[in-house]
């Protein structure tokens, strides 16, 4: 069984310019998670979607941050424009009805540099 | 609001046994788990409280006390891939995650 697939694993961007990241998580998974993580740091939740609903998203700044999961498969993170202080790793993870929200399965990240 | 404290560091030798504790304060209270992360790569579960008591899965085992607020996980026979990150997390949908325990085992 395939796990998480993220991509891209690394990104070297100027800032203000524009990022998206994308994840396709576990065949069945219905709910899926954004996770920021710095540097020493746990992850912290971003967003949160059962199937194509986004049922958490109070962790996202919307000012520049945006993510959509149109067909309750894949997803999409995009941050417009990148800042300096955007410089992480973004993880996507995805859980299964039965395991419930305790057992998480995470993707390799995307490891954003804002220069 | 919610939180999770752990130790920041902890170092042993290899073939030895180390504990990792994690208090909790939350608002509600969803189980304590615990995920591993080596260096570079992704956050991998490990184990999962519910209840009190002590669940055993293979070399690692996880504690909790709901009482006391507190947990552990506990790794046994260590060995030089142990080496890395361990986090104790808590909530429902919302995962919050403590700041990780970085694990070095030496020869």
């Amino acid at each position: 069984e395939a796990g998480v697939v993220q991509s891209p694993r690394y990104k070297i961007i100027e800032k203000k310019q524009p990022v998206a990241f994308w994840c396709n998580p576990i065949s069945g998974h219905n709910t899926l998670y954004w996770y920021r993580q710095n540097l020493g740091q746990g992850p912290e939740l971003l967003i949160r979607y059962e199937n194509e609903e986004a049922v958490d998203d109070s962790q996202l700044p919307k000012d520049r941050f945006s993510a959509e999961r149109l067909k309750g498969v894949d997803s999409t993170l995009k941050i417009q424009p990148a800042e300096l202080g955007d410089s992480a790793v973004y993880l996507c993870a995805s859980s299964s009805p039965e395991a419930s929200y305790n057992e998480q399965f995470f993707g390799p990240g995307t490891r954003l540099t804002v220069l | 609001g919610q939180s999770l404290e752990q130790p920041s560091e902890v170092t042993a030798v290899e073939g030895a046994i180390v504990q990792i504790n994690c208090t909790y304060q939350t608002s509600g209270f969803y189980g304590l788990s615990w995920y591993q992360q080596h260096d570079g790569g992704a956050p991998t579960f490990l184990s999962y409280n519910g209840l009190d008591g002590l669940e055993e899965t293979g070399r690692f085992s996880s504690f909790l006390s709901r009482s006391d607020s507190y947990g552990y996980l506990l790794l046994q026979e260590l060995q030089m891939k142990d080496s890395a990150s361990y986090f104790c997390a808590s909530g429902g949908g919302k995962l919050i995650f403590g700041q990780g325990t970085e694990l070095s085992v030496k020869p």
